[in-house]
């Protein structure tokens, strides 16, 4: 049973780059037909999908960031990542990374939540 | 953007009633719309994907329906376990949206 994992710091200074791994595991990265994502939900807010990389390397991301956003992925260490610049406090959010089939999503991971500070 | 609208924003319910979510799509997206659960603290679970679809492992009291813009989850019997928070999700159309949310309160 395909597994995802997030890390990555939970506190990030205005202005710098924020960056998040996703570790997967119980499946491989490099399956055909499935996409990589990275979705986050502010506080008690709703969800707002950032982007997806396929195993070819591949990638959409949301137009509202893609001036900031990049997501790359190293599939010899089951890895995906995720890459914003110049944070500012409206990128304090969780942070969740996905799997994707037709663009829906299953399974999740747990979440990671980051704070932007001034 | 597609833009997700859901109906009620919240609800209050009790256990073995019968539930229903609506959502709306800004245009027409055929059938690629799906539901999500969300509990407090916990990422959200596939429930229904392309509309009708139910996930492995997702009880049969959830069902969903609709086409073009407008989207319904039903959930036949609502458990204990059935309350919080349910998203819809269009899969037509980068950016990929959500609907605001619908939760679903112990009455």
């Amino acid at each position: 049973q395909v597994q995802l994992q997030e890390s990555g710091p939970g506190l990030v200074k205005a202005s710098q780059t924020l960056s998040l791994l996703c570790t997967v595991s119980g499946g491989s990265i490099s399956s055909a037909g499935y996409y990589w994502s990275w979705i986050r939900q502010h506080p008690g807010k709703g969800l707002e999908w950032i982007g997806y990389i396929y195993n070819s390397g591949s990638t959409q991301y949301n137009p509202s960031l893609k001036s900031r956003v990049s997501i790359s992925v190293d599939t010899s260490k089951s890895q995906f990542s995720l890459k914003l610049t110049s944070v500012t406090a409206a990128d304090t959010a969780v942070y969740y990374c996905a799997r994707s089939l037709n663009k829906y999503y299953d399974p999740w991971g747990q979440g990671t939540l980051v704070t932007v500070s001034s | 953007d597609i833009q997700m609208t859901q109906s009620p924003s919240s609800l209050s319910a009790s256990v073995g009633d019968r539930v229903t979510i609506t959502c709306r799509a800004s245009q027409s997206i055929s059938n690629y719309l799906n539901w999500y659960q969300q509990k407090p603290g916990k990422a959200p679970k596939l429930l229904i994907y392309d509309a009708s679809s139910l996930q492995s492992g997702v009880p049969s009291t959830f069902s969903g329906s609709g086409s073009g813009t407008d989207f319904t989850l039903t959930v036949s019997s609502l458990q204990p376990e059935d309350f919080a928070t349910y998203y819809c999700q269009q899969s037509y159309g980068i950016p990929f949206t959500f609907g605001p949310g619908t939760k679903v309160e112990i009455k």
